[in-house]
């Protein structure tokens, strides 16, 4: 069965700063992998996502991650934090194995940033 | 068009109310789903809809009714819910329930209060 860890329910980083979350899956299989954004009150909205291409893949917002097959990591970065990020972040995981398939969330991350 | 729009965004009802969630996207999309969201916690998957048949329930109690009349809409129809099903619904939908590596897309949720 698939599953993800996200290590750190709240994370702080000042404007400007490098943003680093921090997510672990579990697989039997090459996983696909997910990052969401939810800002307060709304529907998620997808960042990005890994489904064995590129390692290091691009999204939106100036956010990337990378598939580290060795370490069963999928970590999200920004160089540079907005205040505009501040917003809740859910990594997800699924795979072709599942059948009628569902994505598998983590318990999300809080994104505060500090003027 | 690249949404899914979910109506209404707020809906309070009492125990005793029947009332209707519902979903709408118009990207050929041939699965959607409802997830619910507690307040700070990941979303649950409740139903999954394949070609407009339902494909998975969660367990999710007959209070909770869903329906799907077309490919491009889903409802939720709600009848005697008690206070703790007040949450967040989430509509999404995806190319179809087998091609996950496309990714979901989410709607902006209904907050429902069940007073």
């Amino acid at each position: 069965a698939q599953s993800v860890t996200q290590l750190g329910s709240h994370v702080s980083v000042s404007e400007g700063a490098l943003v680093l979350l921090r997510c672990n899956y579990s697989s039997s299989v090459p996983p696909y992998l997910f990052w969401y954004v939810q800002y307060p009150n709304q529907g998620l909205q997808l960042l990005l996502k890994y489904t064995s291409a590129a390692t290091l893949v691009k999204g939106i917002n100036g956010f990337e991650a990378e598939f580290k097959k060795s370490e069963t990591s999928f970590h999200l970065t920004k160089p540079s934090a907005h205040m505009s990020d501040a917003a809740e972040y859910f990594c997800a995981v699924s795979d072709d194995q599942t059948g009628a398939n569902n994505l598998f969330f983590g318990t999300g991350t809080r994104l505060t940033v500090i003027p | 068009d690249t949404e899914v729009t979910q109506t209404p965004k707020h809906l309070v009802m009492g125990m005793t109310n029947k009332k209707s969630l519902k979903c709408e996207q118009h990207m050929g999309h041939r699965a959607m789903y409802w997830y619910k969201q507690k307040a700070k916690k990941p979303p649950e998957l409740m139903f999954v809809y394949s070609y407009e048949k339902l494909s998975i329930n969660e367990s999710v109690p007959s209070r909770f009714s869903p329906e799907c009349p077309n490919s491009s809409l889903l409802n939720l129809h709600l009848h005697a819910l008690q206070p703790e099903d007040s949450a967040l619904y989430l509509c999404a939908s995806s190319q179809d329930d087998r091609r996950i590596n496309y990714g979901y897309t989410f709607g902006s949720g209904t907050r429902l209060t069940v007073v």
